[in-house]
């Protein structure tokens, strides 16, 4: 079946460093998303992507769609102490049309000032 | 947009005793609705999802089980607690035309 899988699982940042997240999935994707969980906190969807190669920001986060749509990236520039938090992506289900997301194990994120 | 209301924010029950979380969305009809459960610094896991009343699936055999009983209500049920249920549930919520998710605010169980 699909896998969804997020490297690294937790990364160290220095505040004011730039950083990269990945997502690697099995099957090519129709679509990925990405949520940010901060500590103590929910879920909160960040941004979807939809074409091949796509490439969208939000401020100092950039994110990436791979060509053959099976992998993404999450960069982050100059990382602040608003960053830390769960960076997970997720995908749909490809055998399912109930709108099912397969989520990663997610990237957790610390901020030293 | 989308506002899902989950409560209680948190919940200490004893092993053996019933629960009832309940979930309910505004800013939308006929949603489709998950009920998700997180380790404590784990991934998300899906237990049950709905695409309208009355119809629900579950995703892992479980103590658990879930009811809509109205378009915009979702309640996750046990009637019998066990310690291995403790943990994060998560109510979502998604139009049927996107796969977007909207989360709750959550509910901390703990199983004693």
């Amino acid at each position: 079946g699909q896998q969804v899988m997020q490297i690294p699982q937790y990364q160290h940042v220095q505040e004011g460093e730039d950083f990269t997240t990945y997502c690697n999935s099995s099957t090519t994707l129709s679509n990925i998303q990405w949520y940010k969980q901060r500590p103590g906190g929910h879920p909160v969807f960040l941004i979807q992507l939809v074409k091949s190669g796509e490439v969208k920001k939000q401020k100092r986060l950039t994110f990436q769609f791979g060509e053959a749509k099976k992998n993404s990236s999450l960069h982050i520039t100059a990382t602040q102490t608003t960053d830390v938090g769960t960076y997970f992506c997720a995908a749909p289900m490809t055998t399912d049309s109930w709108g099912k997301l397969q989520f990663g194990a997610g990237t957790q994120v610390v901020v030293t000032p | 947009s989308q506002t899902i209301h989950q409560w209680p924010a948190t919940l200490v029950q004893p092993v053996g005793s019933p629960l009832s979380l309940e979930c309910t969305v505004e800013g939308t009809s006929n949603p489709n609705l998950y009920w998700y459960r997180q380790a404590a610094g784990r991934g998300l896991q899906l237990l049950f999802y709905s695409v309208g009343i009355g119809q629900i699936s579950s995703e892992v055999p479980q103590n658990l089980s879930a009811s809509r009983p109205q378009d915009r209500q979702f309640i996750l049920s046990s009637k019998k607690l066990l310690l291995s249920d403790s943990g994060f549930y998560l109510c979502a919520s998604a139009i049927t035309s996107k796969n977007i998710q909207y989360f709750g605010a959550g509910t901390r169980l703990s199983v004693l």
